[in-house]
């Protein structure tokens, strides 16, 4: 069965600085992939997502996300963090038509 | 938000009961599927509902069932309440078959005493 492993389940850095964020993903066929994010309170939204094509993605709020078939990965980065960036990640992948997998999640806290 | 709404919002259930979760769908969107998210993991896929057939399900039990209806919303029904269907389940809708982007709702938090 596939999963996705997310690496960290909890981030906390401040205000300015990097953000990566750590996926892999165990299939080895075609795969559509996915990162949402769930701010506090709120709806899980989709930030990004990688069917084909260019394998940097760019997404909303200034995140991309970069797929390396070699490493079955697709880690989201962000360059610079905002306090509003805080929520919890999640990483997705979905196989055939209908079944998006997701991994355990990231929280990430940005400190002001 | 997305369109997607979802009731109620908080349930609390007992051990063997029924309980029976909403959602309606985005407008123009005909594919629904469910998903239970525990406190601390990511969302589980339960199943999925197109043109009112089921035609996709996670590996969870039979007591777990669900209904479309022809406007396109959605019930899941869990039957015989057991401590670990205590959740999050979010309800998500899509264009159809061949549109990969789904979105979801706010959830339905269920307590399970």
């Amino acid at each position: 069965a596939q999963s996705v492993s997310q690496h960290n389940h909890h981030v906390i850095l401040s205000e300015a600085a990097s953000l990566e964020l750590g996926c892999n993903y165990s299939y080895g066929g075609t795969v559509n992939l996915f990162w949402y994010v769930q701010y506090p309170g709120q709806h899980l939204q989709l930030l990004l997502k990688y069917f084909s094509g260019d394998p940097l993605v760019k997404g909303i709020k200034g995140f991309e996300a970069e797929f390396i078939k070699s490493k079955f990965s697709f880690n989201l980065r962000k360059p610079s963090v905002q306090w509003s960036d805080t929520a919890e990640y999640f990483c997705a992948v979905i196989l055939n038509d209908y079944k998006l997998s997701f991994g355990a999640g990231t929280t990430v806290t940005v400190r002001a | 938000e997305t369109g997607v709404t979802q009731s109620p919002t908080h349930l609390i259930k007992t051990r063997g009961q029924q309980v029976t979760l909403r959602c309606s769908s985005q407008s123009g969107h005909n594919t629904v599927s469910w998903y239970q998210q525990a406190l601390g993991q990511g969302p589980q896929f339960i199943f999925q509902y197109y043109r009112e057939e089921e035609n996709g399900r996670g590996n969870f039990p039979p007591r777990f069932s669900g209904l479309q209806f022809p406007n396109y919303s959605s019930e899941l029904n869990v039957n015989a309440l057991e401590l670990d269907d205590s959740a999050l389940y979010l309800c998500a809708s899509r264009a159809g078959m061949g549109d990969n982007e789904q979105f979801f709702g706010p959830g339905t938090r269920l307590t399970v005493l």
